[in-house]
């Protein structure tokens, strides 16, 4: 199973680009790297998958070295509205029984 | 509609009670997931069902029992639970397994207190 590792908290202020790291040093080779964020009391939400390279989409970019054993989650120009919990989720569900993993998660905290 | 509803949206049970969390979406999606995630934890995969068959049992209690009566349902059976069950219960869906498209669509969860 791949372990992954987050950093606990980070502060950002308004207007600045965000980017959080995530590490999963034992990823496999089918495993994809899935990034949600999460309010309180709600459920987490999709921002973005990638399997290697970049990806982007018009909320987020996600950065995925050569060696795929870290990924980085780039939130450009934050807003109050962006302070949640963000994961990380690595694995792969097709063939034998995967699991997906979530990361510890990161506290981001804007400040205006 | 993008939307997995899940009721009851709170729930507070003994522990010699009878309960059942249901869960429901409208996408088309043939994936659905149970997870638990306990207070400042990230979400713990329990079951996994594909095309309504169940996919993936993360070694869960047997207190805990899914249920997927068709695509668009999901329900999770509780019987004899302890106090330390108490957690979010969360519902997701996604495309299907075989896409590896992990863009869960998440429920809001259900608040669930065992006294």
């Amino acid at each position: 199973l791949a372990k992954t590792t987050q950093p606990i908290s980070m502060d950002s202020y308004e207007g600045q680009e965000v980017n959080i790291t995530c590490s999963h040093n034992n990823i496999a080779t089918n495993d994809y790297i899935t990034w949600y964020q999460q309010f309180p009391s709600q459920g987490p939400r999709f921002i973005i998958q990638g399997y290697k390279t970049k990806v982007t989409n018009e909320v987020a970019s996600l950065f995925i070295p050569a060696d795929r054993k870290s990924s980085t989650l780039s939130l450009p120009r934050v807003s109050l509205s962006d302070t949640a919990v963000y994961y990380c989720l690595v694995g792969d569900m097709v063939g034998s029984a995967r699991q997906l993993t979530f990361g510890s998660g990161t506290q981001l905290t804007v400040l205006p | 509609d993008t939307e997995v509803t899940q009721t009851p949206k709170h729930l507070v049970m003994g522990m010699t009670n009878k309960k059942s969390l249901k869960c429901e979406q409208h996408m088309g999606h043939r994936a659905m997931y149970w997870y638990k995630q306990k207070a400042k934890k990230p979400p713990e995969l329990m079951f996994v069902y594909s095309y309504e068959k169940l996919s993936i049992n993360e070694s869960v209690p047997s207190r805990f029992s899914p249920e997927c009566p068709n695509s668009s349902l999901l329900n999770l059976h509780l019987h004899a639970l302890q106090p330390e069950d108490s957690a979010l219960y969360l519902c997701a869906s996604s495309q299907d397994l075989s896409s590896r498209s992990y863009e869960q669509y998440f429920g809001p969860g259900t608040r669930l207190t065992v006294t």
